[in-house]
Order: C-alpha cells, then structure tokens, then sequence
C-alpha cells in the first residue's frame, strides 16, 4: 500500500514568488492536513481538509491557502512568499473515523525564499 | 489554546538503557499523539492514544487524563532510536483529527 507522496521535496523560490505543493493520501483516507515546520517556531498546524471542504484553518496569513480534490488529494499554495516562509512542509492523511484518527505523514516538501 | 511541554528537550543515553519522555498539556484533549522524526525531515505516528496505555515492541506510551500528563518509555534502547520524539494534541469536543499542538520535541541520542 503506497504511503503519502508530497511533491515537490525541494523546492527554491525568491521573495514576491507563489509555491504549490502537493500531496496524495493513502488510498481511502479521506482527510489531510497540513502542517508548517520551522527550527524557530517548531511544528504548526495550517489546515485540514476533508471530503474536499476545509475542515479546520491554524493561525497564519491568508497568503496560505489550500484544497482538496475528489480523489482526496491535495494542494497547499503560499502567495507572495517572504523569507520567513522557508520551511518544510508536511502533510498527513488519516482514515477520520473514531478509532482510527492515526495520522500517516509524507516526508515533506522543503521550501527555501531566497 | 491547548499548551504542550515536553521534557527533557535533549536526552544522551547509553545503548540498552532505558528511556522516559515526558509530556505535559494544559487543557482536555480527545486524543494524543507520540511521533518520530528522523534527520531529513520524515514523521512516523508511534501511538495515538486516549487512555491508558499501549506498547509495540520496546515502546511503550501511557496517558494520564485527570493529570494531563503522557509518558512515552524505550526499553533497551538502540543507536538506531536515535531521533526527536514530538508529542501532539487534539483538543476535546471537535472533530478534527489533524489540528494538532505540537510540543518543541525532545532529541535524543543513543551511544552504542
């Protein structure tokens, strides 16, 4: 059973630019979320997304946004990127049922803003 | 807004000793999860869990709700548990499964 892919891994980008990035769950798994890491502010949560509405919003600028497709994929776009967007970029599918709200993580997608 | 302190922050250990990490949250959750990350950025969910206590192989995580207070214990520890333990949380009441608070994460290092 294949895992949760995210493309791109790596990625550069300069001030000013967009980014999409991507992210196919387990096959099933109906719910994805996304979730920001940064060496100062550790891990955040940005969004989650189920059944193809957003489920749930965390505490960043509207310059993130995100949404998910009927085959549950599922994409992350930041606009008008600024430095302090340098991160990496994780996204976690699950099941999304009472006892099966274990979360299945991608291996990332790391951004740098030059 | 659900607080999440995780302790100690940094762990060196001797292989085959065993471990503790502790985590501490401020308000009811429904659900709390350990996590694993390796260098290069991967997370693999360890447990999640709600009450009481659960164990794969050398791990073993409990939960005590009335003190909101987890342990995540390694028993016989190895050079290859090497990483950073993250303890995370779902607030009580939602439905959400994936908004999560996240602890600073605790490094640990196990010499063989």
């Amino acid at each position: 059973k294949a895992g949760v892919t995210q493309t791109p891994r790596y990625l550069i980008k300069t001030r000013g630019q967009q980014v999409t990035l991507s992210c196919s769950p387990i096959s099933g798994h109906r719910s994805v979320s996304w979730y920001q890491q940064t060496p100062g502010q550790g891990l955040q949560f940005l969004f989650e997304y189920f059944s193809e509405t957003q489920r749930n919003k965390g505490n960043f600028p509207g310059r993130f946004s995100g949404r998910q497709f009927s085959n549950s994929r599922s994409e992350m776009n930041v606009s008008t990127l600024e430095l302090g967007d340098s991160a990496l970029y994780l996204c976690a599918s699950s099941l999304a049922t009472l006892n099966t709200g274990e979360l299945f993580f991608g291996e990332g997608s790391r951004l740098t803003v030059l | 807004k659900n607080e999440v302190e995780q302790s100690p922050q940094n762990l060196t250990a001797q292989e085959g000793e065993f471990i503790t990490i502790n985590c501490s949250y401020s308000v009811g959750i429904s659900a709390l999860h350990w996590l694993q990350q390796h260098p290069g950025g991967g997370i693999v969910s360890l447990f999640m869990l709600s009450s009481g206590k659960k164990k794969h192989g050398r791990l073993i995580a409990t939960i005590n709700i009335q003190e909101k207070h987890s342990s995540l214990h390694i028993t016989a520890s190895h050079p290859r548990d090497s990483a950073v333990y993250i303890c995370a949380v779902s607030e009580a009441g939602g439905t959400s499964y994936g908004k999560l608070t996240f602890g600073q994460g605790t490094i640990l290092t196990v010499h063989p």
